[in-house]
Order: C-alpha cells, then structure tokens, then sequence
C-alpha cells in the first residue's frame, strides 16, 4: 500500500517568511496530492491540491510542486502571517481505485508575529 | 458547496453504552464517505470506507462489530460505536468524496465528534 511520509513535523517561521512543507509517497500509481490545513479543534480544510499531469499549481500566497520521478510533493506558504498557524497534513491517493487517502503525519506551522 | 454536516460535536457517554454519531453531505451527492479517528496531535487514521448501498470496508485492526457502519443514502451515514469503553474516546472524523460542479475527486471533512467515555 501507499505510505506518505511528512517533514517537518513542527516549523516556527518570522511572520513575512516562507514555509515549506515536503511530503514524500511510495506508490507510483498515486495520482491525486491534496494538501489540509487543520486549526486545533476543527474539521481539516482542502486549501490546495494537484494532480500527476502538472508540476506545479499556485493560488494566492500559497503553491504546490509535484515530483513525480522522485515521488515527493511540496507546500509552499509565502508571506506567511499569524493566521496560517496550524497543522498541515498532505495526503496521495489514486483516483483510479476509490480515492482512499493516505494522509502524511502532519506538520505543526507556527508564525511568529 | 461541498458541505459536510456531522452530529453531535461533542458526546460524553457511559461505558458499555453505544453512541451513533451522523455524516451528512449537505449540499451533495457523496457516493463514499470515510471515517477517520484522530488522536491529539495525531493524523487522521482512516477507520473504514462507506459506499452508498453497500457494506462498509473496514481498515486492518479495526473491529467492524465494533464500529457499525451505515451509509443508508446519498446523504447520510452513520457510525455506531458499540459497547464503549474509555480507550474509544476521541476525535471522530468523517469525509465524503464528490462535490458540486463536477468536483468529484477530493475530500471534504464533517466537522468532527470528541467523544468521551467515562
């Protein structure tokens, strides 16, 4: 079966810094890659995702790279501000066979103001 | 669009009682939902999948006598955990895969349900 690994587990930026989150995936088969972001107590949100015909997808100050050769995805997070502390979870999934998650770890974001 | 209602939020249970906890697609037709158990400052571990119609498809290492699975309608799906006992509390999850135009391919998460059994 799939297995998502996620690093790193917790990240500290200054507010107006970047983040970068760098998940890894072993099943070549997997094609579709959301990223979630999660605030303590809450429902996890989609706030990006990408699939396996495109390298990279941008929206606002948030983007996401895909590598498929070497089987790794990142989140990027430019200008960061308060608010985008939470934990941020990546997931694969093949969207040919049920589309059953396979969720990284997660990493715990905290922007210093 | 793609709004994932779940009820109730919080529950505070006896042990050897059960709880049923219910996922609602609010605004679309989810032909699978998922339930996810969540542990402080842990991932989301996938429980079972739930297709409309049909019998749920438990996780390695999860009793499906335990945890019973109902997924009556497009709409709507229900975990009952059993019997409880003190380790099920937690934080239960589910999702439903579709979405309103033509998004059918992703997740969207209920708000969750902290269980807690005494």
């Amino acid at each position: 079966g799939e297995n998502v690994e996620q690093h790193p587990s917790t990240l500290s930026v200054q507010e107006g810094d970047s983040a970068v989150i760098k998940c890894t995936y072993s099943d070549s088969a997997s094609n579709y890659f959301p990223w979630y972001k999660q605030e303590l107590g809450k429902r996890p949100q989609l706030i990006i995702d990408i699939r396996s015909n495109v390298g990279e997808k941008k929206d606002q100050r948030i983007a996401v790279t895909l590598n498929k050769t070497a089987k790794h995805f990142s989140l990027h997070i430019t200008e960061t501000q308060p608010e985008d502390s939470a934990v941020y979870f990546c997931a694969a999934s093949d969207e040919n066979t049920g589309n059953q998650f396979y969720f990284g770890t997660g990493t715990s974001l905290t922007v210093i103001p | 669009g793609a709004v994932v209602s779940q009820h109730p939020s919080r529950v505070i249970c006896k042990s050897g009682t059960s709880v049923k906890i219910e996922c609602r697609s609010l605004d679309f037709q989810a032909t699978t939902m998922f339930w996810y158990r969540q542990f402080p400052k842990k991932s989301l571990m996938l429980m079972a999948t739930s297709n409309e119609g049909s019998k749920a498809t438990y996780e390695q290492g999860v009793e499906k006598d335990k945890f019973l699975i109902n997924h009556a309608s497009l709409t709507l799906s229900t975990l009952t955990v059993t019997s409880a006992h003190p380790e099920d509390s937690s934080f239960y999850i589910c999702s439903a895969r579709g979405g309103a135009s033509g998004t059918t391919d992703t997740q969207y998460f209920g708000p969750g349900t902290r269980l807690t059994v005494l």
